[in-house]
């Protein structure tokens, strides 16, 4: 079974400071898609960014980018120039190319301060 | 084109009621899917249903709860008899293809 991992619980940034969330997992598949999202205090789950596994480039959404190391499993996500509206929970996620389900890590809290 | 919607927001249930979620999926996505989410946890997959099909429901407790998506409504997640352990939010995420998009999730409360 694929297992993600999250190793901060909690990461503070100054405001327009750039940070970098941690994300290891742990599969035996090939094919795969990696997904950060971000949970704000409204509960609400937003796709922040998405990584397919055959792409060796990085996946990059204006001021979010990743850095996907497949050989060691891993997909980071930086955040630059933050802003106080980036503070929330973020959550790797990990989905089977062939699957549907999507396999969550423990979540990072992340705060921004002005 | 309006978002995956989940009412309601907030449900209040006394031990051994039970407690019905509802999820419309967004329009187009025929693929649906149930997460739960305890206090400081992340989702964890209850289960994936396609129209009036449950596809994998091998997250979903074998008692007690039980999901439907039927061909016309919402897709509806049951909990009978409830009890303080499912407290929690409770997550519905439709798809097309490889995205999943969510709605905001129903916090159920057991008291």
């Amino acid at each position: 079974a694929q297992t993600v991992t999250q190793s901060q619980p909690e990461m503070s940034v100054q405001e327009a400071e750039t940070v970098t969330l941690s994300c290891t997992y742990d599969t035996s598949e090939s094919d795969y898609y990696l997904f950060w999202y971000k949970q704000p205090p409204s509960r609400q789950m937003i796709l922040v960014i998405r990584q397919e596994a055959y792409k060796q480039q990085n996946a990059t959404e204006n001021r979010f980018s990743v850095n996907f190391q497949k050989a060691a499993k891993s997909f980071s996500l930086k955040i630059s120039d933050s802003q106080l509206g980036d503070a929330a929970m973020y959550f790797c996620a990990y989905r089977s190319a062939g699957g549907n389900k999507l396999v969550f890590g423990a979540g990072t809290i992340l705060r921004v301060k002005s | 084109n309006a978002g995956v919607m989940q009412n309601p927001r907030h449900l209040v249930r006394r031990r051994g009621q039970e407690a019905r979620l509802r999820c419309s999926p967004m329009k187009g996505h025929s693929h649906v899917y149930w997460y739960r989410q305890l206090p400081e946890e992340g989702l964890k997959f209850m289960v994936y249903l396609q129209k009036e099909n449950i596809i994998d429901e091998s997250g979903m407790p074998k008692e007690r709860f039980s999901a439907e998506f039927p061909k016309e409504g919402p897709s509806i997640l049951r909990i009978q008899q409830v009890v303080r352990g499912d407290s929690a939010a409770y997550f519905c995420a439709s798809s097309y293809r490889i995205e999943a998009f969510f709605g905001q999730g129903t916090r159920l409360t057991v008291v």
